[in-house]
């Protein structure tokens, strides 16, 4: 089965810091990826996801993620954080091909410092 | 769209009691999962049922947890009898075209407390 590493359990950054939040995952095969984030008292909302093509995707709130194969890794990047992007991060794979169970990172906290 | 409701929003009992959560996905989705959140185990995929039939129910925890989705726009978790270890978040989500590479929508969750 797959499993999905997230090294960072706590980050503090202040605003106008850049972020790169790791995520590796487990398995060999083709995968699909995703950030997920939950803000404080939210549900978890989708940043951004990885199916196939450019390795480089583009998220929402000027968030990216970078898919390097050869290192089995999906890291969140946002070049300049706001106070408002404090929330946690969840990484998250399936398999690719009919229903494959999504597994979950234990996810970031983000806390920015204004 | 409202997006996915999920009732109650918080639930305290006590141990032993029946617990019920409730879960409306999104109209027109035929994909729907429950997950439960706790800081120890992070986000756990509990069943996903896909057009009304459970799919997969390989993370429910133990005969106390049921699930049923008897129409495509109603969901309900049952935990009985409830335990002290149960406490978390439980989330409902739900996703179109019957597949766990589309996007889920998540609802806001339920916070189940078990004293």
């Amino acid at each position: 089965a797959q499993s999905v590493s997230q090294h960072n359990h706590h980050v503090i950054l202040s605003e106008a810091a850049s972020l790169e939040l790791g995520c590796n995952y487990s398995y060999g095969g083709t995968v699909n990826l995703f950030w997920y984030v939950q803000y404080p008292g939210q549900h978890l909302q989708l940043l951004l996801k990885y199916f196939s093509g450019d390795p480089l995707v583009k998220g929402i709130k000027g968030f990216e993620a970078e898919f390097i194969k050869s290192k089995f890794s999906f890291n969140l990047r946002k070049p300049s954080v706001q106070w408002s992007d404090t929330a946690e991060y969840f990484c998250a794979v399936t398999r690719s091909g009919g229903y494959q169970k999504v597994t979950f990172g234990t996810g970031t906290k983000l806390q920015v410092i204004p | 769209d409202a997006g996915v409701i999920q009732s109650p929003r918080h639930e305290v009992t006590e141990m032993g009691q029946e617990v019920t959560l409730r879960c409306k996905p999104i109209s027109g989705h035929n994909s729907l999962f429950w997950y439960r959140q706790t800081m120890m185990r992070g986000l756990e995929l509990l069943i996903y049922f896909n057009n009304n039939v459970p799919i997969d129910d390989s993370g429910m925890p133990e005969d106390r947890f049921s699930a049923k989705m008897p129409n495509a726009s109603f969901s309900t978790l049952k935990i009985q009898p409830s335990e002290p270890r149960d406490s978390a978040v439980y989330f409902c989500a739900s996703s179109s075209i019957g597949g766990v590479q589309e996007t889920q929508y998540f609802g806001p969750g339920t916070r189940l407390l078990v004293l």
